[in-house]
């Protein structure tokens, strides 16, 4: 059974303090890692994906990184509006998403 | 493009109660999902269809019905509602189902029953 695993929670930084969340995923045949941004009482919004171990990819302060168990999202100089809940997805041989519970991160100015 | 979008935004319904989740989406995606997300859970799938006339059960299909008439339309039914289906739905739709491409999420039904 896939399992896809978030750390932490819940995250508060200080405006421009930069940090890591972390993906942990038990995939059979990953077919690709995605990463969603959700505001509060809004659908998930699509931010990255990542099919192979090694790949990064960027989108202004943020970057996801995939290793063959984990991946990360590392936010440089977060701002206020980076406050978001963040989730991490998986797919694998079944080609279904299977979704993580969430990092909640909230960017005090 | 509006994407995906679904109505109603709210809804309270009692015990016993049916009611159909409406969802459309207009970037002629083949794939279309329905979710559901409790709070502190990941998001979990229902049913999905790989295009009209056929749909296919997720992970929590009970309780649950769809039908793909079209491939712009993707609605969700509750039978006999219960208050174990108090919960977000979101609706997704895809390009693929290979797994491989992203799915774009519609903003949410919140279902409150009582």
């Amino acid at each position: 059974e896939d399992q896809v695993t978030q750390s932490p929670e819940a995250l508060r930084l200080q405006e421009g303090e930069s940090s890591s969340l972390n993906c942990s995923y038990t995939v059979s045949g990953l077919r690709g890692l995605f990463w969603y941004r959700q505001d509060p009482g809004k659908g998930p919004e699509f931010l990255f994906t990542l099919y192979s171990a090694g790949e990064e990819k960027e989108k202004e302060r943020l970057k996801a990184t995939l290793t063959k168990k984990e991946s990360f999202l590392h936010i440089t100089a977060p701002k206020p509006e980076d406050s978001a809940t963040y989730l991490c997805a998986c797919s694998g041989s079944a080609r279904q998403l299977t979704f993580g519970s969430g990092t909640q991160l909230t960017v005090l100015p | 493009n509006a994407g995906v979008t679904q109505t109603p935004k709210f809804r309270i319904l009692k015990i016993g109660q049916s009611m159909t989740l409406q969802c459309t989406q207009d970037m002629n995606h083949n794939y279309m999902y329905w979710y559901r997300q409790d709070p502190g859970m990941g998001l979990k799938l229902i049913y999905y269809s790989v295009g009209a006339g056929i749909t296919d059960k997720g992970e929590v299909p009970n309780g649950y019905n769809v039908s793909r008439s079209t491939t712009e339309d993707f609605p969700l039914r509750l039978e006999l509602a219960a208050p174990s289906q108090t919960s977000v739905y979101f609706c997704a739709s895809s390009s693929t189902g290979t797994g491989f491409n992203e799915q774009f999420f519609g903003p949410g039904t919140r279902l409150t029953v009582l």
